[in-house]
């Protein structure tokens, strides 16, 4: 038990569509960010918010955007999604941006989309 | 970011060590090692880091090389429920802060 959840669990779109994948950090954490991860890859850096802005994006387009929220929870939004999209979305958190003192990221279990 | 290398997969007895081996040569100096693993569908799970001396937790044992260009995960008695994909990662602190590099990891199985 990480204290992190993510919702849905799973979930089904299709071509084109948008999605909103939600997160609700662990207590007291500021730092949210997300992950991508296809079968049989390791996960791949989305985007990072701290206190409610962005600040850190990895190589994925413009319409991977996000929202951290007072209360720290968050959502992933996809834009016209694409069939490489399937994968599964994984959020953690963090009580700091991360610095040299930082330790660890707490993962959910991730929600895992299928777009068709 | 250093990247790693890891062996695709190994295989290992229930109750005796598991000796997992990372090269990160390309390490530069203010940048720490870490470990997570992810059991079958659930988030990567953190285990231990270093920068430069040996570490013990109540998980494992991470021993890293006088040059640091490689490391080594040491879980000491492996259970069956330490089967699982262990990701080895080199640590940039920058403004993404938490961005974390995955690779391919090493699948671990651990065997009766």
């Amino acid at each position: 038990e990480t204290g992190v959840t993510q919702s849905p669990t799973h979930l089904i779109k299709t071509r084109g569509q948008q999605v909103t994948l939600r997160c609700s950090s662990q207590s007291g954490h500021n730092t949210v960010s997300w992950y991508q991860q296809a079968l049989g890859q390791g996960p791949q850096f989305i985007f990072q918010y701290y206190r409610e802005e962005e600040n850190g994006r990895g190589n994925f387009p413009p319409r991977f955007s996000g929202l951290q929220f007072p209360n720290y929870s968050s959502e992933l939004n996809v834009n016209a999604l694409e069939l490489d999209d399937s994968a599964l979305y994984l959020c953690a958190s963090s009580p700091s941006r991360g610095g040299a003192s930082d330790r660890e990221l707490f993962f959910g279990e991730g929600s895992r989309l299928t777009v068709l | 970011d250093a990247k790693t290398t890891q062996p695709p997969s190994m295989d290992c007895a229930e109750g005796r060590a598991a000796n997992l081996p990372c090269n990160h040569s390309t390490i530069s100096g203010n940048e720490y090692v870490y470990w997570y693993r992810q059991i079958h569908s659930q988030g990567p799970q953190y285990i231990i880091h270093g920068l430069k001396n040996n570490e013990t937790n109540e998980m494992a044992s991470l021993i890293i090389t006088e040059d640091r260009k490689s490391s080594t995960l040491i879980l000491p008695h492996a259970t069956l429920r330490d089967t699982a994909v262990y990701y080895c990662i080199v640590r940039v602190f920058n403004n993404a802060g938490n961005m974390l590099t995955f690779g391919g990891g090493t699948r671990l199985m651990v065997k009766p």
